[in-house]
């Protein structure tokens, strides 16, 4: 099975910084994916990351360390807006995606 | 356009009961998928479909069955509901199984009862 640890709440001030850290024990790896899920409804795509590195979007930045089994999530200039779940989803090598449990955001004025 | 649509939106279903969950998606994916999504648990893929006419099991299939008879429409089964099976179901689709993000439908209430 998978294996995938994500802190289950965070809290931050707005327009403060988070980072939302995860780690993965995988059967084969093919990618990792960052959602956000606000509540009640659906999960919307956030980022992607399949090599090592950083991938930079807006105020969303995404890490990836493959030979730690890490990535991290940054968010920037925290808003009201960001309020959210953010689940961290890991391909394994059969292309079937297994995620964390999520990690639940709430920004303070 | 729509994108992914389920119906129903709720369901409040007696035990014993079977329930057909709708999926319908008109972007033209290739790859379709059935997750449930409970408190502390996160999703949990139950079935998926890497193209029409073929489906496999996911993680958690017990207890669910699906179909692929066209590129559009993926129903999700349950042949005689129990409790444990009380969950929010988002059916999700994508243009392939290779590299590709995964878009979500609204989700389905369902309770057991």
């Amino acid at each position: 099975g998978q294996n995938i640890d994500q802190p289950t709440e965070m809290t931050a001030t707005e327009g403060a910084i988070v980072q939302i850290n995860c780690t993965y024990q995988t059967s084969g790896f093919n990618g990792l994916f960052w959602y956000q899920q606000h509540a009640g409804e659906a999960p919307t795509f956030l980022s992607y990351n399949v090599l090592d590195g950083l991938e930079e979007k807006g105020r969303f930045s995404s890490f990836l360390s493959r030979s730690k089994g890490y990535s991290y999530l940054l968010l920037k200039e925290l808003q009201m807006k960001d309020s959210a779940s953010y689940l961290c989803a890991v391909r394994d090598g059969d292309y079937k995606l297994s995620f964390g449990a999520g990690t639940t955001v709430t920004v303070r004025a | 356009i729509a994108g992914i649509t389920q119906a129903p939106t709720s369901q409040i279903l007696a035990a014993g009961r079977r329930m057909t969950l709708r999926c319908t998606q008109d972007m033209r994916h290739n790859a379709m998928y059935w997750y449930r999504q409970d408190l502390g648990l996160g999703l949990r893929l139950i079935h998926y479909s890497n193209t029409a006419g073929t489906t496999g099991k996911g993680e958690v299939p017990d207890g669910y069955s699906v179909s692929r008879a066209n590129t559009d429409d993926f129903p999700l089964t349950l042949a005689s509901a129990v409790p444990s099976q009380t969950s929010v179901y988002f059916c999700a689709s994508s243009e392939g199984t290779g590299a590709y993000e995964q878009y979500f439908g609204p989700g389905t209430r369902l309770t057991v009862t």
